[in-house]
C-alpha cells in the first residue's frame, strides 16, 4: 500500500499569505495527485489534479507542484473563503489519502 | 451540471448489511470513461476508498474489505449502490460518492462528489 503522509495536520495564517501543505508519498507515484478543498458541510472540491493542472473554475491563486514522491499545494494569497480542510489523494497504485489539513484564518 | 447525492438507512445494527445508493445527475454511467466510486471518512479519521464501478462494469474493491463489499449500479436510473456485509462499529462513518472521468481527454480521479451520508452502526 502506499501511504501519504500530508502536512502541517493545521495551519492558521493572515489573508494575503502564501500558504504551503504538502504531501510527501511512500513511493514513486509519478504525478497521480490530486489536491481537494471541503469545507463544512460541504462536498469535496477537486482543486489540482495530475498534480499540477488547475481544474476549471478554481481560482488561479491555487497551484499545485511536484512529482515523484513530495507534492505542494500552494495558495499564493490567502482569502477569508478559503478556510477549509484540504486533502490529497494518490491515484498511481490504488487510491490512498492524506489526513488532511485544517487552514483557518489567523 | 454533475452533482450526485448519497442515501442510506441512516443507522443499522452489528452483523445487518449497509445498502446504500448514490443518484447522480449530469452524467451517464454508459458513457466510455465514467467510473463512481464510494468513499468513507469516519468521525475524526482519515478517508478511505472503497470500491469503484465503471462504465463498462468493471469492478475494484479496497483489498482490506473486499469480502464484505458490493458495487452495482442502474443505468437507466443514474444510480450506484453499495453493500457492506456484516457491519459493525468500525463502519460508523460518512459514506461519500464521487464520479471520475474525462476532460479534454484526460482522466480526472474523483472530479465530483456528493455532500456525503452519515452511516452509524450501534446495537
Amino acid at each position: 500500500d502506499i501511504q501519504m503522509t500530508q502536512s502541517p495536520s493545521f495551519l492558521s495564517a493572515s489573508v494575503g499569505d502564501r500558504v504551503t501543505i504538502n504531501c510527501k508519498a511512500s513511493q514513486n507515484i509519478n504525478r497521480y495527485l490530486n489536491w481537494y478543498q471541503q469545507k463544512l458541510g460541504e462536498a469535496p472540491k477537486l482543486l489540482i489534479y495530475n498534480a499540477n493542472s488547475l481544474q476549471t473554475g478554481i481560482p488561479s491563486r491555487f497551484s499545485g507542484s511536484g512529482s515523484g514522491t513530495d507534492f505542494t499545494l500552494t495558495i499564493s494569497s490567502l482569502q477569508p473563503e478559503d478556510v477549509a480542510t484540504y486533502f490529497c489523494l494518490q491515484h498511481n497504485s490504488w487510491l490512498t489519502f492524506g489526513s488532511g489539513t485544517k487552514l483557518e484564518i489567523k | 451540471q454533475v452533482t450526485l447525492k448519497e442515501s442510506g438507512p441512516g443507522i443499522l445494527q452489528p452483523s445487518q448489511t449497509l445498502s446504500l445508493t448514490c443518484s447522480f445527475s449530469g452524467f451517464s454511467l454508459s458513457t466510455s470513461g465514467i467510473c463512481v466510486s464510494w468513499i468513507r471518512q469516519p468521525s475524526g479519521k482519515g478517508l478511505e476508498w472503497l470500491a469503484t464501478i465503471c462504465w463498462e462494469d468493471s469492478k475494484g474493491y479496497n483489498p482490506s474489505l473486499k469480502n464484505r463489499l458490493t458495487i452495482s449500479k442502474d443505468t437507466s436510473n443514474n444510480q450506484a449502490f453499495l453493500k457492506i456485509t456484516s457491519v459493525d462499529t468500525a463502519d460508523t462513518a460518512i459514506y461519500y460518492c464521487a464520479r471520475s472521468g474525462i476532460t479534454m481527454m484526460v482522466l480526472i480521479t474523483f472530479d465530483y462528489w456528493g455532500q456525503g451520508v452519515m452511516v452509524t452502526v450501534s446495537s
